[in-house]
């Protein structure tokens, strides 16, 4: 049975960068058939797609994001990572890692949902 | 940016039929996947590619796409099916993931 931890300082202050591994079980992150991400929910609100990453290194990420976020893969350990730099209070929120399905169709392939989820750890942004 | 849009919430008595509706441009060309999230758990893939149900969801949950929306259809809602709902989809190009901002199901 796949499983996918968290793990990872749970407050960190305003203009420092959160930093979080995902450890996998289970299962090989090497696998050409998913991809891996993380997602996040601020307390009492929706879930939010921060990236994900591709085994072989190829990222994906919000835009909205984008110019604060890191994504990083160590095949060796089984384990994806996750940077978010200049932190603010909006960041506090529960971050879960993820499984991506895959789909391919027309000679590309494209993230499908998340069949996996990690339990997910709250990190509060506050000094 | 590109946007899911569902309704906030929906409510339905025990045994009636739920459907939660999510609309987006980019729908006719992606797939779209449907989660139920409780209080304090991570979500849960209820359906997959539009129409699709995991092993082990109940049959009660349905899916289906009509043009720019999807639907999750719950018949015979239980009392364990109060959740939240979020649907999922990429945006026209496949590589960016979008969630709509959820939809509460309240069984009264």
């Amino acid at each position: 049975q796949l499983q996918l931890q968290e793990s990872g300082p749970g407050l960190v202050k305003p203009s420092e960068t959160l930093s979080l591994t995902c450890t996998v079980s289970g299962g090989s992150i090497s696998s050409s058939s998913y991809y891996w991400g993380w997602i996040r929910q601020p307390p009492g609100k929706g879930l939010e797609w921060i990236g994900s990453i591709y085994y072989s290194g190829s990222t994906y990420y919000n835009p909205s994001l984008k110019s604060r976020v890191t994504i990083s893969v160590d095949t060796s350990k089984n384990q994806f990572s996750l940077k978010l730099s200049s932190v603010t209070a909006a960041d506090t929120a529960v971050y879960y890692c993820a499984r991506h399905g895959q789909y391919c169709s027309g000679g590309s392939c494209y993230q499908g949902g998340v069949d996996y989820w990690g339990q997910g750890t709250l990190v509060t942004v506050s000094s | 940016s590109y946007e899911l849009t569902q309704p906030p919430s929906v409510s339905v008595s025990p045994g009636q039929t739920a459907r939660i509706t999510c609309s987006g441009d980019a729908l006719p060309k992606q797939y779209a996947y449907w989660y139920q999230q409780k209080p304090g758990q991570a979500p849960v893939l209820v359906i997959y590619k539009d129409s699709e149900r995991p092993s082990g969801i109940p049959e009660r949950f349905s899916g289906s796409s009509s043009g720019t929306t999807v639907t999750l259809t719950i018949s015979g809602v239980q009392a364990e099916d109060e959740a939240d709902y979020y649907c999922q989809s990429a945006d026209s190009s496949g590589t960016c993931v979008v969630f709509g901002g959820g939809t509460k199901l309240t069984v009264l």
